[in-house]
This record gives C-alpha cells, sequence and structure tokens, in this order.
C-alpha cells in the first residue's frame, strides 16, 4: 500500500522557519518526481514546489520562491521542504504529493501537515 | 499562469441524480486536465487525469470530457459518498500547476 506520512507542521511566528518532513512506503521512491501542495483554511489546493526523481532540479510557485527550499532523501525515502520567512499567508495545510509523470499530476497525497504562522 | 475556472461554485443534487461540472481554462491545455474530488476533513483524491481518463479505483460513473478550454466531469447517478468538493487541475503551462477554485456538490 502506498503510504505518504508528513510531519512537522506547528505553530510559527512570522518570520520564523520550519521544516517539513514526508516519508514513503509501498513504492520505489526513486523512480517518482514528488510535489508539496498547501490548501489555506477554506480555500483550494495550491501547488508549492517540485523535484525531479534525482534531486538534481526544483520548481517553485512565486509565492514561496526564494523562502522555501524542496529537498529529498532518496536513501531514506523522504521528502523535504524548507520553509523560511514565514508569513501569515503560509498558513495552510501542507502535502506531499506523488507526480507519475514529470508535472503531470498527483496521483497519491499524504494526510497532511499544519502550519500555522501566527503571532 | 493558466486561471482555471469552476462552476457552478454550488451544485445542489439528489442522490440517483446526475452532475455535471465545469472547468474553463484561460489558455488552451489541450487534453491536459484532472479532477480531484475531496472530503471534509481529507486529502484529495485523484479521479480523472488527462481529460478522460479514470484513475485507479475510481467508479465508471465518473466521466471527464473536453478540450482545449472547456471541460466536464460528470457524475452519472450521484452515490452518496460523493457529495463533496471538486477541483480541476492543469499541466499543459508548468510551472505552475494550476488548480480551479472547485465546485461543492451538496445533497438538495
Amino acid at each position: 500500500e502506498v503510504q505518504l506520512v508528513e510531519s512537522g507542521g506547528d505553530v510559527v511566528q512570522p518570520g520564523g522557519s520550519l521544516r517539513l518532513s514526508c516519508v514513503a512506503s509501498g513504492f520505489t521512491f526513486s523512480n517518482y518526481e514528488m510535489n508539496w501542495v498547501r490548501q489555506a483554511p477554506g480555500k483550494g489546493p495550491e501547488w508549492v514546489s517540485y523535484i525531479t526523481k534525482s534531486g538534481d532540479a526544483t520548481y517553485y510557485a512565486d509565492s514561496v520562491r526564494g523562502r522555501f527550499t524542496m529537498s529529498r532523501d532518496n536513501g531514506k525515502n523522504s521528502l523535504y521542504l524548507q520553509m523560511n520567512s514565514l508569513t501569515v499567508e503560509d498558513t495552510a495545510v501542507y502535502y506531499c504529493a506523488r507526480d507519475p509523470h514529470a508535472g503531470s499530476r498527483f496521483d497519491q497525497w499524504g494526510q497532511g501537515t499544519l502550519v500555522t504562522v501566527s503571532s | 499562469e493558466t486561471v482555471l475556472t469552476q462552476s457552478p461554485a454550488t451544485l445542489s443534487l439528489s442522490p440517483g441524480e446526475r452532475a455535471t461540472l465545469s472547468c474553463r481554462a484561460s489558455e488552451n491545455v489541450e487534453i491536459y486536465l484532472a479532477w480531484y474530488q475531496q472530503k471534509s476533513g481529507q486529502a484529495p483524491r485523484l479521479l480523472i487525469y488527462d481529460t478522460s481518463n479514470r484513475a485507479t479505483g475510481v467508479p465508471a460513473r465518473f466521466s471527464g470530457s473536453g478540450s482545449g478550454t472547456d471541460f466536464t466531469l460528470t457524475i452519472s447517478s450521484l452515490e452518496p459518498e460523493d457529495f463533496a468538493m471538486y477541483y480541476c487541475q492543469q499541466r499543459k503551462h508548468w510551472p505552475p500547476l494550476t488548480f480551479g477554485g472547485g465546485t461543492r456538490v451538496e445533497v438538495k
């Protein structure tokens, strides 16, 4: 069974940092591109970032570029999102999502981890 | 970026009725459009990809059609578990991958 389990969500003050993790199981992690997708309360999903199978390339939404860094460790079946300079607009549930073909669709999702940015 | 506009915002129907959801793209996305279902407190679930391909395990009552800028998700006969939010997503012009604002299918 495919599983994606996110962790690391927390309450943080504006300007703060947080690192999210996502552990994958039930499939060959290194064979898939991966994404982070977030969803603010009461809003639709918003794509955040993408990483290639090897981790040699990443893409970011304009809203997070320069503040967020996505990475992966295929040996640990793990995905990461380093988030710096957080603002209240970053408050959302963050999902890791599997991508079966570079920049295509999200065929498996984790349960999400909540990031709340508040003073 | 490609903007996806979904309509209606809310669809009020009874179980057994047919649901027709629309997604309009601000530019030609060819066939590269997907649909997701999201229930309260859960992650989105992929239903349809590349306009008309059902994802693994998705019942045949869900179907997708369209091309270019106008797309439709049809649920032929609503089951109680189909009342949820539905989002479309395009992959033709990325980054960024973009989602529509959603349609809520609620019980009439």
